[in-house]
């Protein structure tokens, strides 16, 4: 099983249309996770962390449900700017502990929003 | 002003070659990294340097070393280049842990290697 698994898409998405996104994790001890956004032939970039509470930034609610080991990214009234590919992203937790842990990259999924 | 900068921006060499890459951080972070994103789009750690301290280094062949001089500079030596070897190089930094725990990390533009 792969250790950060999220459907690759594309999705294909009318501007100002809902859309949201899985991502499933197989380390039951990962402590901490996040959305990143990586536009193409660009860095990957922070979007949001994601805490087991749930939380919200303007148009994006991430989620995290550590029984079913998921994480969730929901975006509202989508933008022809939200057009890129989207890393689920989790920190295994299993070096030092101390914050120099790589972080374990899913494959992204790619999100095209239409005029 | 650039918080992650890497030079080149983009490597063009011949297999054999011996090649660095440089990475710098004014971020003030303890911790740097260096990530491998290859022709899949697959983006996956290969080393992480904690105040100049060796703290991950991942499956990667041996040819590859890094070099930590000071905790915001991270450089990666290859030797021997390989047509595998190309790839999109990311470094990338955190202040570990960073808010609420979290470990943000923040990417430099990534060095596109090419191996002829």
């Amino acid at each position: 099983r792969k250790e950060v698994e999220q459907d690759p898409g594309p999705f294909n998405v009318p501007e100002g249309a809902t859309v949201a996104f899985n991502c499933t994790y197989s380390n039951s001890a990962s402590q901490s996770f996040f959305w990143y956004r990586q536009d193409c032939r660009k860095e990957p970039k922070l979007l949001m962390s994601v805490y087991s509470s749930g939380n919200e930034d303007g148009r994006f609610t991430a989620q995290l449900n550590r029984a079913s080991q998921y994480i969730s990214l929901l975006i509202r009234d989508s933008k022809l700017s939200d057009s890129a590919t989207y890393l689920c992203v989790v920190n295994p937790n299993m070096y030092s502990g101390g914050g120099a842990d790589g972080l374990t990259f899913g494959k992204g999924t790619h999100l095209i929003i239409q005029p | 002003d650039t918080a992650v900068s890497q030079t080149p921006k983009y490597l063009v060499t011949q297999m054999g070659n011996d090649k660095s890459i440089k990475c710098e951080q004014n971020l003030g972070h303890d911790t740097m990294y260096w990530y491998k994103q290859d022709s899949k789009k697959f983006l996956k750690i290969m080393f992480s340097y904690n105040n100049k301290e060796l703290i991950i280094n991942e499956t990667v062949p041996n040819r590859f070393s890094p070099k930590s001089p000071d905790k915001a500079h991270l450089n990666l030596h290859i030797n021997s280049l390989e047509l595998g070897d190309s790839a999109v190089y990311f470094c990338a930094s955190s202040q570990g842990p960073g808010l609420a725990g979290s470990y943000e990390q923040y990417f430099g533009p990534g060095t596109r290697l090419t191996v002829t």
